[in-house]
This record gives structure tokens, C-alpha cells and sequence, in this order.
């Protein structure tokens, strides 16, 4: 059964840096692109950041290009994001998300989210 | 960058109607599109991708259908769990757009 795991929300002040990390379990981590998603509180969903299975390409939204740093590591199962120089609009729950194996435009498989805080 | 315009953005309907939600690129996006339903305080779940494939384990009720530019959400015949908030989604050239969400209440 696949299951993604985030972890590492928490409050944080404005300015400051936070690395999120998501466990990945039930399938062949390594051959999957994964993916970052958040959401604001009461908002829609935002799209910020992709890292191909083992092709190493990565992309980002630009609302956080230049600040979020995507990296995995395939021997641990694990994807991260660090995220700098924080600001209140970065304030959301984070999901991971697997992309699917076919083609990679769509999400088929999401952790349940952990939250950042972003305030003084 | 393309924005995706989903209507309406909140739907009231009673168990058993028919519910068809629409979603509208900026520019052609062919056929690259995903629906997800969420509930409050969960993750999204995927519905439909590449605009008509239903996911393994949804419902035959969902269907989805459109290209280019128009896409629409179908749920034939609206069920208790189905109560909650739908988001189109968009791929196109190494960047994912969502739309703003429909939140489907009950009436």
C-alpha cells in the first residue's frame, strides 16, 4: 500500500527557514516524480515543486523560486523541501504527492499534510 | 502561465441529482487535466485524470469529459459522501495549475 508521510511543520517566525521532509513506503520510490502541493487555510490548492523520479529535473512555481530548495533521497525513500526566508503568505498545510507513473500530470497518491506556521 | 477558472464556485444540490461541474483553461492544455475531491481536513483524492480516465477504486458515478480548453466533472447521481470541495487541475510544460475549487453542499 503506498503511503507518504510528512513531517517537520511547525511555527516559525517571519524570515526564518524550515525543512520539510516526507517518508514514502509501498512502492519503487526511485521510479516516481514527486511533487510539493500547499494550502493556504480556508484557500485552493498551489502546485510549488517537482523532482523527477531519477532524472534528477526539477521545477518550481514561481511564488517560491529562489526561496524552496526540492531534494530527495532515493536510498532513504524520502523527499524534502527546504524552505527560506519565510513569509506570512507561506503559512499552509504541505502535502507531498506522488505523480502518476504513466505520465506525471496528475497526483495519485498524497501524505495528509503538515502544517507550517509562518508568524511572529 | 495558465489559470484555470472553475464554475460554479459553490453548488447546492440533493442526493440523487445530476451535478456537472465545469473547469476552463486559458489556453489549450489538450487533454492533460485531473480532477480531486476533497474533504475538510483531508488530503486531496484523485477523481479523473488525462480529462476522462477514471481512477482505479472511484465511483463509476464520476466522469469526466472536455479537451483543449472546456472540461466538465459529471457525478450522475449525487451520493451522501460525494458532499465536499472538487479541483481541476492542469499540466502543461513542467508546471500544475489547480482551480479554485467547487464545494458541493448539501440542499
Amino acid at each position: 500500500e503506498v503511503h507518504l508521510l510528512e513531517s517537520g511543520g511547525d511555527l516559525v517566525q517571519p524570515g526564518g527557514s524550515l525543512r520539510l521532509s516526507c517518508a514514502a513506503s509501498g512502492f519503487t520510490f526511485s521510479s516516481y516524480a514527486m511533487s510539493w502541493v500547499r494550502q493556504a487555510p480556508g484557500k485552493g490548492l498551489e502546485w510549488l515543486s517537482a523532482f523527477s523520479g531519477s532524472g534528477g529535473s526539477i521545477y518550481y512555481a514561481d511564488s517560491v523560486k529562489g526561496r524552496f530548495t526540492i531534494s530527495r533521497d532515493n536510498s532513504k525513500n524520502t523527499l524534502y523541501l527546504q524552505m527560506n526566508t519565510l513569509r506570512a503568505e507561506d503559512t499552509a498545510v504541505y502535502y507531498c504527492a506522488r505523480q502518476d507513473g504513466a505520465t506525471g500530470t496528475s497526483f495519485d497518491y498524497w501524505g495528509q499534510g503538515t502544517l507550517v506556521t509562518v508568524s511572529s | 502561465d495558465i489559470q484555470m477558472t472553475q464554475s460554479p464556485s459553490t453548488l447546492s444540490a440533493s442526493v440523487g441529482d445530476r451535478v456537472t461541474i465545469t473547469c476552463r483553461a486559458s489556453q489549450s492544455i489538450s487533454s492533460w487535466l485531473a480532477w480531486y475531491q476533497q474533504k475538510p481536513g483531508k488530503a486531496p483524492k484523485l477523481l479523473i485524470y488525462k480529462a476522462s480516465s477514471l481512477e482505479s477504486g472511484v465511483p463509476s458515478r464520476f466522469s469526466g469529459s472536455g479537451s483543449g480548453t472546456e472540461f466538465t466533472l459529471t457525478i450522475s447521481s449525487l451520493q451522501p459522501d460525494d458532499f465536499a470541495t472538487y479541483y481541476c487541475q492542469q499540466y502543461n510544460g513542467y508546471m500544475w495549475t489547480f482551480g479554485q475549487g467547487t464545494k458541493v453542499e448539501i440542499k
